[in-house]
Formats: C-alpha cells, sequence, structure tokens
C-alpha cells in the first residue's frame, strides 16, 4: 500500500462542474502539496499547506491532519482545468524527502 | 525571466553515450533536485543538494552523477546511457530542504536509442 493514495486515478467531466480529487496519506506530515501536470508536461505548484484551507481563484484545497486527509476542488471548472493533479507530502522528521501520489487524470469536456 | 531552467528539453542520442541535462534557479533558493518522471507517471526523487551540499541521494545507479557548482546550479550526468534511461527528468527547487513551494523546470526528455 502506497503511503499517500490519491482518488480517483481518472475523472471525466464536463464543463462548470464541481471538481473533487481526495489525497489520503499514512505518515505524519509537515506540509502537503497539491501540484498540476498539464499535457504538456510542466508541473506547476498549486498549494502547500499543513493545516486548514487555501484557496486561489477556482481553486480551493482543504487538510484535515486528524484524519489524515487532503481534498482539492476545482470550482465552475473549465477545460484549461484537464491536467495531472498530484499530491505529495513531506514526512515529518524525514531526510527532506517528498512522498508523491500516482495522480488523478482529469479530463473537461467543453 | 524563467525560474527554474534546464536544458536541453529534448535529448536524444544512443546507448552507452554520456549526457549531461543542466539546470539553474534564479529564486534564490537553498534547495534544488533531480527528479525522473517514467513512463508510468510516477515523479521519484533522484538527489537533492542543499547549499551545494548533497542531502538526498537515492538509489539511482552510479552512472548517474550530480554536479552542484553553487546554489543555482544542479547538474545531472549520465554515463553510458542505457534503454532504461530513457524518461523525463524534471529539476526543481525549493527556498529550504524539504520545506517551502516547489518550482519545477520544463523538464528534459531524454531519448536513448
Amino acid at each position: 500500500k502506497n503511503e499517500v493514495e490519491q482518488s480517483p486515478q481518472n475523472l471525466t467531466a464536463q464543463e462548470g462542474e464541481f471538481i473533487t480529487i481526495n489525497c489520503s496519506y499514512s505518515v505524519g506530515i509537515s506540509a502537503l502539496h497539491w501540484l498540476q501536470q498539464h499535457p504538456g508536461g510542466g508541473i506547476v505548484s498549486l498549494f502547500m499547506l499543513s493545516s486548514g484551507k487555501k484557496k486561489h481563484g477556482r481553486l480551493i484545497a482543504t487538510i484535515n491532519i486528524q484524519e489524515k486527509h487532503s481534498s482539492l476542488h476545482i470550482t465552475a471548472s473549465h477545460p484549461r482545468d484537464s491536467a495531472v493533479y498530484i499530491c505529495a507530502v513531506g514526512e515529518e522528521d524525514s531526510n527532506y524527502q517528498l512522498i508523491w501520489g500516482a495522480g488523478t487524470k482529469l479530463i473537461i469536456k467543453p | 525571466d524563467t525560474a527554474v531552467s534546464q536544458t536541453p528539453k529534448y535529448l536524444v542520442t544512443q546507448m552507452g553515450n554520456d549526457k549531461s541535462i543542466k539546470c539553474e534557479q534564479n529564486l534564490g533558493h537553498d534547495t534544488m533536485y533531480w527528479y525522473k518522471q517514467d513512463s508510468k507517471k510516477f515523479l521519484k526523487i533522484m538527489f537533492s543538494y542543499n547549499n551545494k551540499e548533497l542531502i538526498i541521494n537515492e538509489t539511482v545507479p552510479n552512472r548517474f552523477s550530480p554536479k552542484s557548482p553553487d546554489k543555482a546550479h544542479l547538474n545531472l550526468h549520465i554515463n553510458s546511457l542505457e534503454l532504461g534511461d530513457s524518461a523525463v527528468y524534471f529539476c526543481a527547487s525549493s527556498l529550504l530542504a524539504g520545506y517551502g513551494e516547489l518550482f519545477f523546470g520544463e523538464g528534459s526528455r531524454l531519448t536513448v536509442l
């Protein structure tokens, strides 16, 4: 079992739908990252959080430390949101390493 | 100005050759990383340097050798390339080791024939 599990693996939705991608982890963490990788290959950091909730435009990330769970939400989804969304956690007291989820491939249809 | 830039973006070469990928960041970050993304799209850490000091050295063949001449640069040299080395290699940086937002380069797609 991976220490960082994302669900779903693949998600196809219609433009305008509210999207939720989940990330569960089994280790104590210092921080959790959400990243986006577009079909062209570039990787962009979306959020880094260790508690609560962060919002940037139509993207919202939440984390529940007690439940070891984070969600990434996209409101009013758009085809340009189509990408792979990756969750990664920085393990507490680790040697600086991140543990990576396998990613969620999101396709938003017009 | 690109925050993290890596060159070349594409590299096609024959088995047995030696090649290098260069990475530079202009963010003033202390820590830089090399990741390998294989065909299954998993990102795997290979190396990390903090202020020119190697802090992460994962189990990679010793044909892979990182070099950090200063904290703004982290280069990856690969000797005796093998077919299995074909992948996309990403350079990244963060303000401090294991902490802070990650900034990635565009990736270098290596194809070994």
